[in-house]
């Protein structure tokens, strides 16, 4: 069983531009939700998408944006990247549908500089 | 809104010490508990979870309990080692119809030989 993957490990861009993250989920998930983890601080929820549809966001705005594909793999977009937006961008999967709290599980995380 | 508040670090104790971490919350409804570890370079690890009240959450010797009335979930661990070193986040999910997971700032552990 294939764990969660997040590509690349690091990344360094400027102000301004846009960048795209991705996550492969656990075989047999199909939900994957992006948090983000700024420098000493705890992660906090950007959005979920499951089944291909954005199913929950966070207080983020616009400029963060995502896609699932149909093997359940994921993509974080942001645009206009700003210098606060420098973290860890973290991806976790799970398999949802059955009403309660099913458990996530993280990868290792994508460490973005915004310089 | 949901919130997590976690005792501020670092915390160093020696080798063998008593460790406890304390984490209250603030929710709606009755939410499920949650410890997660992060050790240096890696993502996030589920170290227990308890899903109503006064329910205990353990593993590797970590111990949590479900406290409805204090609205606590404090971690526990009778003899740390240095490899238990690691930063820790208390955290919980309200089960609003989708599991997403409200974190606290996370307190750093640093155990010494």
């Amino acid at each position: 069983e294939t764990g969660v993957t997040q590509s690349p490990t690091h990344l360094i861009k400027t102000r301004g531009q846009q960048v795209t993250l991705r996550c492969s989920s656990q075989s047999g998930h199909n939900t994957v939700s992006w948090y983000q983890q700024a420098l000493g601080q705890g992660p906090q929820f950007i959005f979920q998408y499951y089944r291909e549809e954005e199913n929950g966001r966070g207080n983020f705005p616009p400029r963060f944006s995502g896609l699932q594909f149909p093997n359940y793999s994921s993509e974080l977009n942001v645009n206009a990247l700003e210098l606060d937006d420098s973290a860890l961008y973290l991806c976790a999967s799970s398999l949802e549908g059955s009403g309660s709290y099913n458990e996530q599980f993280f990868g290792p995380g994508t460490r973005l500089t915004v310089l | 809104g949901n919130s997590v508040t976690q005792m501020e670090g670092p915390v160093t104790l020696s080798e063998e010490a008593f460790l406890t971490i304390n984490c209250t919350y603030t929710a709606t409804g009755y939410p499920s508990l949650f410890w997660y570890v992060q050790y240096p370079g890696e993502g996030l690890q589920l170290l227990l979870k308890a899903t109503k009240a006064d329910d205990k959450g353990s593993n590797k010797g970590f111990e949590a309990t479900y406290r409805k009335e204090t609205t606590s979930f404090h971690l526990e661990k009778g003899s740390v080692q240095v490899s238990d070193s690691a930063v820790y986040f208390c955290a919980l999910s309200d089960r609003s119809g989708y599991s997403t997971l409200t974190f606290g700032k996370g307190t750093m552990l640093l155990v010494s030989p």
